[in-house]
């Protein structure tokens, strides 16, 4: 069964800490993998897609990791902002005509960052 | 330019009614895909359409249907609603569905089932 999870479930730090949020998947074929940043009641806004060759990218104070062979992302946010608030979502997207189109979502990092 | 519409923001109805969503994509773009996300989970791929035709159909039952326009736009519909149909119901859009392209997402319209 495809499916994402990610880790931790919430997270609270300070203003100005790092963090990164873990992220596992078990899709297949893999095609790609994107974090989104979610506010509260806001569509998903992309950060980051990598492919199967990629294994990081940067946007910003935000970088990703992928580790094909263990099935593992990581987004890495940096200098934490009071704008970093949100949910992160790891989506992972599977190929073949089967899945065209069809994007797989883990639950989502909540992170609240505190001043 | 403007980024995809969806309307309405939010929506009150009652068990067994049904539901017209709208959604405009980017100018451009051809793909649209549709998502229900429940409060505390994330979005669950409904349908994805391009050029009129239907690419992609989650897990969802017959109640659920959708449709494209010839300017791009789309329609989700959902028949006899359940409690269980509350959630945020999102649109993306792209410029031509492929797996690695980049999605744009609307805001969503909030439906709660009463």
């Amino acid at each position: 069964k495809n499916q994402v999870e990610q880790s931790p479930q919430s997270l609270i730090i300070l203003e100005g800490k790092n963090c990164t949020l873990q992220c596992n998947y078990t899709v297949s074929p893999f095609s790609n993998l994107r974090w989104y940043k979610q506010d509260t009641g806001r569509g998903p806004v992309s950060l980051t897609i990598m492919t199967f060759s990629e294994n990081t990218k940067s946007n910003r104070r935000y970088t990703a990791t992928l580790d094909a062979d263990t099935k593992q992302s990581s987004l890495h946010i940096t200098a934490s902002q009071l704008s970093d608030s949100a949910s992160y979502i790891c989506v992972v997207s599977a190929s073949g005509s089967s899945n065209t189109g069809k994007l797989i979502f883990g639950q989502g990092t909540t992170l609240q960052v505190k001043p | 330019d403007a980024g995809v519409t969806q309307s309405p923001t939010h929506l009150i109805k009652t068990r067994g009614q049904h539901v017209t969503l709208r959604c405009s994509p980017i100018s451009g773009h051809k793909s649209v895909s549709w998502y229900q996300q429940v409060l505390g989970q994330g979005p669950q791929f409904i349908f994805q359409y391009y050029e009129k035709e239907e690419r992609g159909r989650g897990n969802f039952p017959d109640r659920f249907s959708a449709r494209q326009f010839p300017n791009y736009s789309s329609e989700l519909n959902v028949n006899a609603l359940l409690l269980g149909d509350s959630a945020l119901y999102l649109c993306a859009s792209s410029a031509i569905g492929a797996t690695n392209e980049k999605l744009f997402f609307g805001s969503g319209t909030q439906l709660s089932v009463l």
